[in-house]
This record gives structure tokens, sequence and C-alpha cells, in this order.
């Protein structure tokens, strides 16, 4: 089945520690993304890539790094200077994100606690 | 800039009530895309429609239907007849042409509206 798979679905990090958060897709999408959920929030956006080896800060991307080396794959590094981690984290994916009409597909999410 | 208001963090009704979940909108841009997306507790992001600012015309698919009207900003969501399948987080967005010619435009999600359907 195509989709967007995300691991771990919990991740439990002692402070000081950098940690990376998978994503991967096989919907043949362009674009992925990497959201940020806290509770009672909406979603934002931390990074995303229209294509492989390119990739733009969102809106909260310090603390954070990413990867697009492959269509597929778009790691998230959650950073030992991100102050406060503890969040649920969303990666999406679609079709060439030039048409802003494509809807994201999302995938499971992971649960980051700092200890 | 763009905005997403929810107002309703929460709602609370009863099986087989009637219910609406409100979403208004701010953007300067006269070309942009309107979604809305479900995440039940497992907490996957479901998406539900997709609404052009060009098309005014109001959406029903079964149980849901979709109010859009630019006079207001709004993109309301009615679900007709609720079941507690239907309790979940919903969240409203928008999407806009990207600034300075580049084609990514951002979607900004409103706080998202908790959805609790008793039986």
């Amino acid at each position: 089945d195509g989709g967007i798979t995300q691991s771990p679905k919990y991740l439990f990090r002692k402070e000081g520690q950098n940690v990376t958060l998978s994503c991967e897709q096989n919907l043949n999408h362009d674009a992925m993304y990497w959201y940020r959920q806290d509770p009672g929030q909406g979603l934002r956006l931390i990074y995303y890539s229209q294509i492989v080896n390119d990739f733009q800060k969102g809106d909260i991307a310090e603390g954070y790094s990413v990867s697009r080396e492959k269509k597929e794959s778009f790691p998230l590094t959650v950073t030992s200077a991100q102050k406060n981690p503890t969040a649920f984290y969303l990666c999406a994916s679609s079709h060439f994100a030039g048409t802003e009409g494509n809807e994201q597909f999302f995938g499971p999410g992971t649960r980051l606690t700092v200890l | 800039a763009q905005k997403v208001t929810q107002a309703q963090t929460e709602i609370s009704v009863v099986e087989k009530e009637d219910v609406t979940l409100d979403c208004v909108y701010e953007t300067r841009d006269t070309t942009y895309y309107l979604f809305w997306y479900k995440q039940p507790p497992s907490g996957e992001l479901v998406f539900l429609i997709r609404r052009n600012s060009f098309d005014e015309q109001n959406e029903i698919s079964g149980r849901y239907s979709w109010n859009f009207q630019k006079s207001t900003s709004s993109f309301n969501f009615t679900i007709t007849a609720s079941q507690v399948v239907d309790s979940a987080v919903y969240f409203c967005a928008l999407r806009t042409r990207g600034a300075g010619g580049t084609s990514y435009g951002k979607l900004t999600f409103g706080q998202g509206t908790i959805l609790t359907v008793h039986p």
C-alpha cells in the first residue's frame, strides 16, 4: 500500500542528545514536510523540501536539521539546541509543492519526549 | 500575513446531533486554497476536502458538508447526524501562492477543534 511511514512511534531523549526521526514515503511525491504539533495548537512548519538535495526552513527551524538525499526519505534531526523538543512530530508529502492546491498526506507521527 | 482561526476549542455533542465547526481565514492573496483535515486519536491527519478561492460552491459528501463564503472569509464544516467515530480533532488550513514569485505556498493551520461525540 502507498503511504507515509514514520518511525519510531514513541521516542524518549535525554537532555543534550540529538535524535533523528525517520520519514519515508512511497507515493512518488516530490515535496515533503515536517510539522510540530503542541497541545492546543495547530501544526507549525519546521522544514520542507520540494526536490531532492534541496530544503527550506519553515517557521520554527531553529534547533532542527534535515536532509533530502533520496526522494523517498526526509529525516529530521532534533538537536540539543532545540530548547523545548517535547512534542508530536508529523511528516507529510505532496505532489510538486508549486501547485498550491495539492493536498498534503500525513504520516502517523512520532511522539518525542525529553526526559 | 495569513491566519486561520477556529474559534471553538472544544465541542461536545450527543450522537445524531448536527454540529458545525467554524473556520475564519485571513489572507491578502486572491488565489488560495482551503483545506479541512481530521485527526483521530491515532494521530495521523486525514485529508477531508480542498476548496479553491474561485469556487464558492458548497459541497456535500455523505454526512459532511462545507459552506465557503468569501464575503465573510469563512469555510465552515458541518457534520449531520454525528456518530461516535466522528470524535477527533479537526483542522482548517489555508494555502496561498508563495511570495516573490516562488511557487511554494505555506500551509497555515488553525488551532484545531476537538469534537467529542457521546453515545
